[in-house]
């Protein structure tokens, strides 16, 4: 069946560092992928989507591309702050599931000033 | 302003006492769910909504109940809670079930 893996965390790095927050999936055909971004106290939100193989998606200084060779989507920002601070979760969806989404089991980031 | 809204943010019950979740939406979304948050686990459905009268169980719907009879209500009910479902809930809706999701704030259950 269709998965989503991520790596685990926490993730800790020092403000203005580069992340990589590394997501891998296994589904059929052609999903659609997606980060969501969770900050303290909060629900979830949309941080960034690709639909399509090559799609790069990109909110906020983050990016993500949709590679389907190595059927990643890893996320990176270049320069991280302190509020960047949250729990991070890649999710893909297909049509021929409903486009239920699949979630990765999340990973914590902290950033240290 | 858009939004989902969750009621309670905390709730703290006992074995059995039955109880409900409120979430809606004020957006005019089509597409509604409920999940439940445990840590190591991530986000995991318990029932949605594809609209009006629809529902449908997700990956954990044991235990619980969903109604949808209004498009911006979407109630969960534990008719019996138990301990395991201690847990940290989420309501979300989105205009279809394909496109990006719109999160309440949480309602954080605590059985005993």
């Amino acid at each position: 069946g269709n998965s989503v893996t991520q790596m685990e965390g926490p993730v800790t790095l020092s403000e203005e560092a580069f992340l990589t927050i590394n997501c891998t999936y296994t589904a059929t055909g052609y999903p659609s992928l997606f980060w969501y971004v969770q900050y303290p106290g909060e629900g979830l939100q949309l941080l960034l989507k690709a639909t399509k193989a090559d799609d790069k998606g990109s909110n906020k200084g983050f990016e993500a591309t949709y590679r389907k060779e190595t059927t990643s989507f890893h996320l990176e920002k270049g320069s991280v702050q302190v509020s960047d601070s949250a729990v991070y979760f890649c999710a893909l969806s297909q049509m021929d599931s409903n486009y239920q989404l699949i979630w990765g089991a999340g990973t914590k980031l902290i950033i240290k000033p | 302003e858009a939004q989902v809204t969750q009621n309670p943010r905390y709730l703290i019950t006992v074995t059995g006492k039955k109880l409900t979740v409120t979430c809606s939406q004020n957006m005019n979304h089509e597409y509604m769910s409920w999940y439940r948050q445990d840590p190591g686990l991530g986000l995991r459905q318990i029932y949605y909504s594809m609209n009006v009268e629809v529902t449908d169980k997700g990956d954990v719907p044991e235990g619980y109940k969903v109604s949808r009879k209004e498009k911006r209500n979407f109630p969960l009910i534990l008719e019996s809670p138990s301990p395991n479902q201690t847990s940290l809930y989420f309501c979300a809706s989105s205009y279809t079930g394909n496109s990006p999701l719109h999160f309440g704030n949480g309602t954080r259950l605590t059985v005993t």
